[in-house]
């Protein structure tokens, strides 16, 4: 069974903190993905990488840094957490190509005070 | 405008209604995807498509690439299937990783 984990359901920081999320994924997926949900707004895309210390900025990656080190692992850092940062992040992972399913993991949703 | 325009944005039925949720695209695409997100849960690929139809249980998805059209039907809806469904689609034009461009989600509530 696929499976991508992320490190927390929920998390709670400070304005200003340094915040890390993490995704894993077994699959051995070369494509993996960051975004943020937000009511209204649907789904956006903040980094994606495909390969190792591979990355590009998505369409929103302002605040946002990346970081890949291992295929199966994909970080995103927010260097000083702000108030318009707290959302739903989903991390996604697919195979490489434009005929496959992008595989979800749980979210995390993010609450900066 | 949106890439990729879904309606209704809200939809409510009563159990057993045949449930129809669109979607429209203004983009070449090599491919366009149906999504099912429950409350507080994560996402889940429901249909991936290219051309033609799809049917997986009591879920049908269509497209037709020349009207740039989508549509997902649920026959004989049940209150389980209340949930927030996402249409996506995969630009061709986009070099890299296979980015999704996503509509704004249609909230499906079924009552009993």
């Amino acid at each position: 069974d696929v499976k991508v984990t992320q490190s927390s359901r929920y998390l709670v920081k400070r304005t200003g903190e340094k915040v890390f999320l993490e995704c894993v994924q077994d699959m051995d997926h070369e494509n993996m993905f960051w975004y943020r949900q937000d009511p209204g707004l649907g789904l956006r895309l903040i980094y994606f990488s495909y390969d190792v210390k591979m990355k590009e900025k998505g369409d929103i990656p302002e605040g946002y840094s990346v970081s890949r080190e291992k295929k199966e692992r994909f970080s995103l850092i927010l260097e000083s957490a702000s108030t318009n940062q707290t959302s739903m992040y989903l991390c996604a992972s697919s195979p490489i190509g434009y005929s496959y399913e992008q595989y979800f993991g749980p979210g995390t949703r993010l609450t900066v005070t | 405008k949106n890439e990729v325009e879904q309606s209704p944005q809200n939809l409510t039925a009563q159990e057993g209604e045949f449930i129809t949720i669109n979607c429209s695209y203004s983009v070449g695409i090599s491919a366009l995807h149906w999504l099912q997100q429950h409350p507080g849960g994560g996402i889940v690929s429901l249909f991936m498509l290219s051309s033609g139809k799809k049917k997986h249980g009591r879920l049908i998805a269509t497209i037709n690439i020349q009207e740039k059209h989508s549509s997902l039907h649920i026959t004989a809806s049940h209150p389980r299937d209340s949930a927030v469904y996402i249409c996506a689609v995969t630009p061709t034009l986009i070099q890299g990783a296979q980015k999704l461009v996503f509509g704004q989600g249609t909230r499906l509530t079924i009552n009993p």
